[in-house]
């Protein structure tokens, strides 16, 4: 199992450019969420997915949208890039119900917004 | 708001030592505290605690939470060099389930 994956690892984009992330799973899991961790700042929720088809907002949503493609894949969309979205990118997943709060990581995505 | 503060921010320590790491939290309707070990990349879970006073341990890292305080304790003893990482803890909360505050994470990093 590869658990959760990321591509790419690294992106530099110019401002203004537009990219997306992409996010899959192989644990069979409903749940998938996409973070971003600054220094000092700890993990904050972007968006996240509840199960395939929907999608809510987390703490910082302003400048990203999301695609649930289906229940392994979700991703994670930048329409114009700004120096402020800068940051590592984490996607992770979890079950459903209780065993919810338990999620696993993907590698990370470090992007870099010129 | 849900807030969780991690204390202290960064720790240096030798080999053989033993840390305690705090994690603080005020958030509404409760449902779990977590410990995740962050190396370089993917954050990687240690530790779910659910219910006050009630130890989980794991080799070498140990971890404990008091509802009535607010707050939770990870312990390391007998440190190794492959023991420097960050920590982060998070916290649950609300009514629906999957939804994490976290705290800005401890970086422990131990001295041969």
């Amino acid at each position: 199992n590869a658990g959760v994956t990321q591509t790419p690892k690294f992106q530099v984009l110019k401002t203004g450019q537009s990219m997306t992330l992409q996010c899959a799973q192989d644990m069979n899991h409903n749940s998938m969420y996409w973070y971003r961790q600054d220094p000092g700042m700890g993990l904050r929720l972007i968006y996240y997915s509840a199960s395939e088809g929907t999608t809510d907002k987390g703490e910082v949503p302003n400048g990203y949208n999301v695609s649930r493609l289906n229940k392994r894949e979700f991703s994670l969309r930048l329409e114009s890039a700004a120096p402020s979205q800068t940051s590592v990118y984490f996607c992770a997943s979890s079950e459903t119900g209780p065993g919810g709060d338990t999620q696993y990581f993907g590698p990370g995505t470090r992007l870099t917004v010129l | 708001e849900d807030k969780v503060v991690q204390s202290p921010l960064s720790l240096v320590v030798h080999e053989g030592d033993t840390v305690t790491l705090n994690c603080s939290y005020e958030v509404t309707n409760f449902r779990s505290l977590l410990w995740y070990k962050q190396e370089k990349k993917a954050p990687t879970f240690l530790f779910m605690l659910t219910s006050s006073g009630i130890e989980k341990k794991s080799g070498r890292l140990s971890s404990i939470l008091d509802k009535k305080e607010l707050f939770s304790i990870l312990n390391i003893t007998a440190t190794q060099t492959g023991d420097s990482a960050v920590y982060l803890c998070a916290v649950g909360s609300g009514t629906s389930y999957g939804k994490l505050t976290f705290g800005q994470g401890t970086i422990l990093t131990v001295h041969p």
